[in-house]
């Protein structure tokens, strides 16, 4: 079974600043898909950032990226210049390639990220 | 273009009782999954439905059911409500189960049971 692992219950950081959310994952697959979620207190899952695991290059969205450590089993998340909006929930999730997605997602307990004015 | 939509937003049962979540999947998107949010965690995989078929299913236990219409909407069932089963029901739709094709997710159905 995989798990997923976000060790920052809590963060916060001034507006404009940059912040990194963390997160490791466990699986013996070697193909799979890596997800960064955003869940505002709207409470709708929005994606942020998608990865796959044979891509050696790091993702990115605008100002959101990720750093990607296959071999660490780690999958951060990178905001720049962040904003006001950016306030919310940070979920990591894991998909495995293998049975065509039919074990679904398995998400981390998240991170709540604040942004101060 | 529509979202994934779900009805109720909110409701309130009692321990014992049973209940039916309705979700509508993104025009043209034919996989609907369910995921279980207990208040300060992730959510968690209940079911996948494709093409009306169940393709995957969570550690959930067998009060929990669904089924998907030839529309592909989707019904989730709990019977016999415990007080554990409260917690935000989200339903999510893609094309198609293929892994690491993009999840988009619904607002949720607030389930408070009492």
């Amino acid at each position: 079974a995989q798990t997923v692992t976000q060790s920052q219950p809590e963060m916060s950081v001034q507006e404009a600043e940059t912040v990194t959310l963390s997160c490791t994952y466990d699986t013996s697959e070697n193909n799979y898909y890596l997800f960064w979620y955003k869940q505002p207190p709207s409470r709708q899952m929005i994606l942020v950032i998608r990865q796959e695991a044979y891509k050696q290059q790091n993702a990115t969205e605008n100002r959101f990226s990720v750093n990607f450590q296959k071999a660490a089993k780690s999958f951060s998340l990178k905001i720049s210049d962040s904003q006001l909006g950016d306030t919310a929930m940070y979920f990591c999730a894991f998909m495995t390639d293998s049975g065509g997605g039919a074990d679904g997602l398995t998400f981390g307990k998240g991170t709540h990220l604040i942004i101060q004015p | 273009d529509a979202g994934v939509t779900q009805s109720p937003t909110h409701l309130i049962k009692t321990r014992g009782q049973h209940v039916t979540l309705r979700c509508s999947p993104i025009s043209g998107h034919k996989s609907v999954s369910w995921y279980q949010q207990v208040l300060g965690q992730g959510p968690q995989f209940i079911f996948q439905y494709y093409e009306k078929e169940e393709r995957g299913r969570g550690n959930f236990p067998d009060r929990f059911s669904a089924r998907q219409f030839p529309n592909y909407s989707s019904e989730l069932n709990v019977n016999a409500l415990l007080l554990g089963d409260s917690a935000l029901y989200l339903c999510a739709s893609s094309s198609d189960p293929t892994s690491g094709n993009t999840i988009y997710f619904g607002e949720g159905s607030w389930l408070t049971v009492v």
